[in-house]
């Protein structure tokens, strides 16, 4: 499977932007980068995904690096509710598979 | 937006006794179902993948005589632990994929999560 390195964690403030990076450096060119979140004891939450362009949807954005060897999931304000654990993740064609790593737990201060 | 439901959402147990859980797209056809586990303070581990009509196939590690997997209907997915032990208990989580598009495309949606406990 191909994997993604994510710091273990990250402070925020309440309503100040957030940017969670992910480095995928071995990506390959039909894999598309997916972002998930966990809140406690719940299943993930689709968050965004994308493949070669920068996405934006009513929760975040992806900014995709040109080389597709990193990306980065940016919460625009941060609310109290955004605290969870974001997984980013690459699914490759041949199976499609969502392959979970440890993620980035984010912490938002009031 | 599109709805999995998971059933039951705790289950506590006694050890050798057979425990089921039940997956349920609401809003569309699920064509493939995910079954995950995770433990406390972990991340989520892939156990199976169903494809309607078809057997599961599971993940290396993943007895599939102990975690019986059942898709029979586009909307439905059952994960039947037997003959649980303590070292069972765990989160289960379902998801499921509608199927419709390319599936590296596709987001997935996921069931809020069964917490096994086994005595």
């Amino acid at each position: 499977d191909a994997k993604t390195t994510q710091p273990n964690s990250m402070e925020s403030n309440e309503e100040e932007p957030v940017h969670l990076p992910c480095n995928h450096s071995t990506i390959s060119g039909t894999d598309y980068i997916h972002w998930y979140r966990q809140l406690p004891s719940q299943g993930p939450e689709y968050v965004i995904h994308g493949l070669t362009s920068n996405v934006n949807n009513r929760m975040a954005s992806l900014a995709i690096a040109e080389d597709r060897k990193s990306s980065t999931l940016i919460l625009h304000r941060a609310t109290l509710r955004d605290a969870a654990v974001y997984y980013c993740i690459l699914v490759r064609l041949a199976n499609s598979k969502l392959t979970f790593g440890k993620g980035i737990t984010l912490s938002v201060r009031p | 937006g599109a709805v999995v439901s998971q059933h039951p959402s705790r289950v506590i147990c006694k050890s050798g006794t057979s425990v089921k859980i039940e997956c349920r797209s609401l809003d569309f056809q699920a064509t493939t179902m995910f079954w995950y586990r995770q433990f406390p303070k972990q991340s989520l581990m892939l156990m199976a993948t169903s494809n309607e009509g078809s057997k599961a196939t599971y993940e290396q590690g993943v007895e599939k005589d102990k975690f019986l997997i059942n898709h029979a209907s586009l909307t439905l997915s059952t994960l039947t632990v037997t003959s649980a032990h303590p070292e069972d208990s765990s989160f289960y989580i379902c998801s499921a994929r509608s199927g419709t598009g390319i599936p590296t495309n596709e987001k997935l949606f996921f069931g809020s999560g069964t917490q096994l406990s086994v005595l």
